[in-house]
């Protein structure tokens, strides 16, 4: 069992390049979930997922950002003409479909330059 | 809404026992809790649903107050690897996905 299999583990992009992040949940796992950590900050939600359907964005910011899982293929987080602010780790987590613990993949590390 | 933590920061000898302690302003249907350490993905540690049930291993356990919205996790007999910083995560409903709390960092020395 894999778990959650994030890449790539570091990014650098320029100011102005397009971000995309990938993650492939646990075997089993149809719910997918992003979070943004800034450095020594906690969790912060950003989007939930389920195949084909986007369930929750609330935590998105409505420019720049967005999210797919789509039926084949992982689970994309874009971040279009990236700026300083979005530096951070980015963190995707699945869980089963009843209220189960997440596993989380290892992150994405993104800076900006 | 963001649950909150408490203490943010706590170091003990090997041994010593702590608690940490999430509050939420919200009814919650379940609390998770995770620790993650320095530059690593956070690890489910448990969850606990509704009905104030207490949950754990000997030495990591939890329990939640439903009507006070508040759960605690109890570290005894800490030890080294038991460092990091923790993470309460709440859902107010069934599916909803989880808002975490700011983390209280633990740090063990021999």
């Amino acid at each position: 069992n894999a778990g959650v299999m994030q890449n790539p583990r570091h990014l650098v992009r320029r100011r102005g390049q397009e971000a995309r992040l990938r993650c492939s949940p646990m075997k089993g796992h149809s719910h997918v979930y992003w979070y943004r950590q800034l450095p020594e900050e906690g969790l912060k939600f950003m989007v939930y997922l389920q195949k084909e359907n986007i369930i929750d964005e609330s935590g998105m910011p409505k420019e720049r950002f967005s999210a797919e899982f789509p039926k084949e293929g992982p689970s994309i987080l874009r971040i279009q003409q990236v700026v300083r602010g979005d530096s951070a780790a980015y963190f995707c987590a699945s869980s089963p479909p009843l209220s189960s613990g997440y596993t989380f993949g290892s992150g994405t590390r993104l800076t900006v330059v | 809404q963001q649950p909150v933590q408490s203490p943010q920061a706590v170091i003990l000898r090997e041994g010593e026992d702590a608690v940490i302690n999430c509050s939420s302003s919200k009814a919650l249907y379940s609390v998770h809790w995770y620790r993650q350490k320095h530059g690593e993905a956070p690890v489910f540690l448990m969850i606990l649903l509704k009905g104030g049930e207490q949950k754990g291993h000997e030495k990591i356990s939890a329990s939640f107050n439903e009507k006070k919205q508040q759960s605690s996790l109890y570290l005894t007999a800490s030890q080294l690897s038991y460092s990091g910083t923790y993470f309460c995560g709440t859902e107010s409903t069934g599916n909803t996905p989880l808002v975490f709390g700011k983390g209280t960092r633990l740090s063990v020395i021999a």
